[in-house]
């Protein structure tokens, strides 16, 4: 999984609770990106980063916020997990010239 | 959206047959990428290949590129059990993002 771990790796939680996910990269990457997988949806983007406190938003980032202080670290927060948030949740980074991503082994996080 | 969509959804094939998917995008791309997912897993990078390439190769890979119809096809020549996964395009329009597909589900029969 190219060096990049994920925690949890497993999550249930209850509605309006707050949840933070994180994802590690031991390479100095500059890119990390969060993305959510669900049936009939593939993988679609949340936020993504380009550097130390340089963040974007992606295709479904409503509910979610990101950060990243440290170059190794990109945190996924879900203020107030609703039901909606239900899913695999996947980081990424690119590594090497071309935008080929590697990914983490993901985190299941199920809200009740 | 920018996302590409594979077809078929879903494929079953015997083992030593070739599986053939295939991936139709929106707009103009840089290059386009193949990741295949084993069920829990992440997803592992396959194959790129880049807008100006028509086809390329890779072990019992071949990726074909049609940009004049945004489309791709991805081979899998004498398919074997351990082929069965979740196979994705992606493209890329450059700024590092990539837009994944919605996947095609491959089980290869012993």
């Amino acid at each position: 999984d190219a060096g990049i771990t994920q925690s949890p790796r497993h999550k249930v939680t209850e509605t309006g609770t707050p949840v933070t996910l994180r994802c590690h990269q031991t390479e100095n990457h500059r890119y990390m990106y969060w993305y959510r997988q669900d049936p009939g949806h593939g993988l679609r983007l949340i936020h993504y980063s380009y550097g130390v406190k340089d963040t974007d938003k992606g295709e479904v980032s409503d509910g979610y916020s990101v950060s990243r202080s440290k170059t190794e670290d990109f945190l996924l927060t879900l203020e107030s997990a609703t039901s909606s948030q239900t899913s695999v949740y996947f980081c990424a980074i690119t590594a090497g010239s071309t935008d080929t991503q590697y990914f983490g082994p993901g985190t299941r996080l199920t809200v009740l | 959206s920018q996302q590409g969509e594979e077809d078929p959804q879903a494929l079953s094939i015997q083992e030593g047959e070739n599986a053939t998917m295939n991936c139709s995008y929106k707009t103009s791309i840089n290059n386009l990428q193949w990741y295949r997912q084993n069920s829990g897993r992440g997803l592992v990078h396959l194959i790129l290949i880049r807008s100006n390439e028509r086809e390329k190769h890779s072990g019992r890979l071949r990726v074909t590129l049609d940009t004049s119809k945004k489309s791709s096809s991805l081979l899998i020549t004498a398919s074997r059990a351990a082929d069965t996964a979740s196979y994705f395009c992606a493209t890329s329009g450059g700024a590092n993002n990539l837009f994944f597909g919605t996947g095609t589900r491959l089980t290869v029969i012993p």
